[in-house]
């Protein structure tokens, strides 16, 4: 069985950074694509960031070049470093399995940005 | 970037009805289209990918058609436990975008 788990979110000010990470189990990680996708309080789904099974990453504009997407296959762990944060980053960040369609999904982690 | 527009926003259905959401794209996608259902307070579940191929495990009552601009998802007999938000998403291009959100109750 696929489990996803998000750690790392809390409450930090604007301009602050954060880094979230995913604990991945139940299938072979390395071999797959994965992302995060986030959810503004009340809001729908908005795509943030992939990275491939050979590292190649993709971002939203609105995230390129405060956020980075990293992983490490050997302890199945998938990262999301996010600086220079802002009030409207505030949301739940999910770690999903998947480039195109994302057939997992962990519980996410609330990230707050506000002074 | 392209757009992603669900209709209607909000549905009030009884169950057993078959209920049915659209999606159009801003731009051609192709058959590049997916469905989720997410239940208040929890993630994201696949439903539907490549526009019409049910993800494993999921009930044969839901269902996906379309390509190019205009898809549509089906309920075909509503159950209680369909009570959800329903999202579609491109990936035609990047950025990834989803539609704003169908929200389906009970009549």
């Amino acid at each position: 069985e696929v489990q996803l788990l998000e750690s790392g979110g809390h409450l930090v000010q604007p301009g602050g950074s954060l880094r979230l990470s995913c604990a991945a189990s139940g299938f072979t990680f390395s071999s797959f694509a994965m992302s995060w996708v986030r959810q503004a309080p009340g809001k729908g789904l908005e795509w943030v960031s992939t990275i491939t099974g050979g590292d190649d990453t993709y971002y939203a504009d609105s995230v390129k070049g405060r956020f980075t997407v990293s992983r490490d296959n050997s302890k199945n762990t998938l990262f999301l470093q996010m600086n220079s944060l802002r009030a409207e980053d505030t949301a739940v960040y999910y770690c999903a399995k998947g480039r195109f369609y994302f057939d997992s999904w962990g519980q996410g982690t609330l990230v707050t940005v506000s002074s | 970037d392209i757009q992603m527009t669900q209709s209607p926003s909000s549905l009030s259905a009884s169950i057993g009805d078959s209920v049915t959401i659209t999606c159009q794209a801003s731009q051609d996608i192709s058959n590049y289209l997916n469905w989720y259902q997410q239940k208040p307070g929890k993630a994201p579940k696949l439903l539907i990918y490549d526009a019409s191929n049910l993800e494993t495990g999921v009930p044969s009552r839901f269902s996906g058609s379309g390509s190019g601009t205009d898809f549509t998802f089906t309920i075909s007999s509503l159950q209680p436990e369909d009570i959800a938000t329903y999202y579609c998403q491109q990936y035609d291009n990047l950025p990834y975008t989803f539609g704003q959100g169908t929200k389906l109750e009970i009549k």
